[in-house]
């Protein structure tokens, strides 16, 4: 199973907004409604941001927000802050046997 | 309140073995299904087993015939027995908790696991 396409890395200014691209393929990204997004700061575990395409868990400020067209999904970050400065990926379900296929990552520079 | 919490990791032999533990709470390890996601050092996140509910299980191609995924129900805790282990096993293995339905996954802390000489 290969891993989902991310950007290597964005940029963007405080205030400003982001989207990060995930391409997937019809066995996964655009199958199912199951895409999720995860920040990741040096040293610590992933924090869920985005699950099942739009919903955000609570406590994620609503600057974060998902979408799916086909087989690609994105992560929209408005308002840029610098404490968003991060890693980035994205995981979709890829069906019984496999579970999860992740992207590469993502890394957000805040300039 | 979720709460996985790993345990088990550290430094092993290449060809060695090592027992990962995860202790959950606040959820059923046998009623949904659970996952182990890996991290190696500066690299991205791989998905390395699943086992649900009914007691199925599925491996990763790089860790198939190495590793087995087992749960013990009474227990609430989730396993992950890894056999002759290799340098590129070195990563953080974190415990990820799964409901069916949604993606909506929870994510312990993760344990390291240095497979060294």
């Amino acid at each position: 199973q290969s891993a989902l396409t991310q950007p290597r890395s964005v940029s963007g200014s405080p205030g400003q907004s982001v989207t990060i691209s995930c391409s997937g393929t019809s066995s996964d990204v655009g199958r199912f409604n199951y895409v999720s997004w995860y920040q990741q700061h040096p040293g610590k575990a992933p924090k869920l941001m985005v699950f099942d395409v739009t919903k955000r868990p609570s406590g994620v400020p609503d600057r974060f927000s998902g979408s799916k067209s086909g087989n690609t999904a994105s992560l929209t970050i408005s308002g840029l802050q610098a404490e968003d400065e991060a890693d980035y990926y994205c995981c979709s379900y890829a069906g019984y046997s496999i579970s999860r296929v992740f992207g590469g990552g993502t890394k957000l520079t805040v300039l | 309140e979720v709460q996985l919490v790993e345990s088990g990791g550290g430094l092993v032999q290449p060809g060695g073995s090592l027992r990962l533990s995860c202790a959950a709470s606040g959820f059923s390890v046998s009623s949904n299904y659970m996952n182990w996601v890996r991290q190696a050092p500066g690299k991205g996140l791989e998905w390395v087993s699943v086992i649900y509910a009914g007691g199925d299980t599925f491996y990763a191609d790089s860790v198939k015939g190495r590793f087995t995924i087992s749960r013990l129900n009474s227990h609430n805790t989730l396993y992950l027995q890894m056999n002759s282990l290799r340098p590129e096993d070195t990563a953080v293995y974190y415990c990820v908790g799964s409901m069916a339905g949604t993606i909506e996954d929870y994510w312990g802390q993760g344990t390291l696991v240095t497979v060294s000489s």
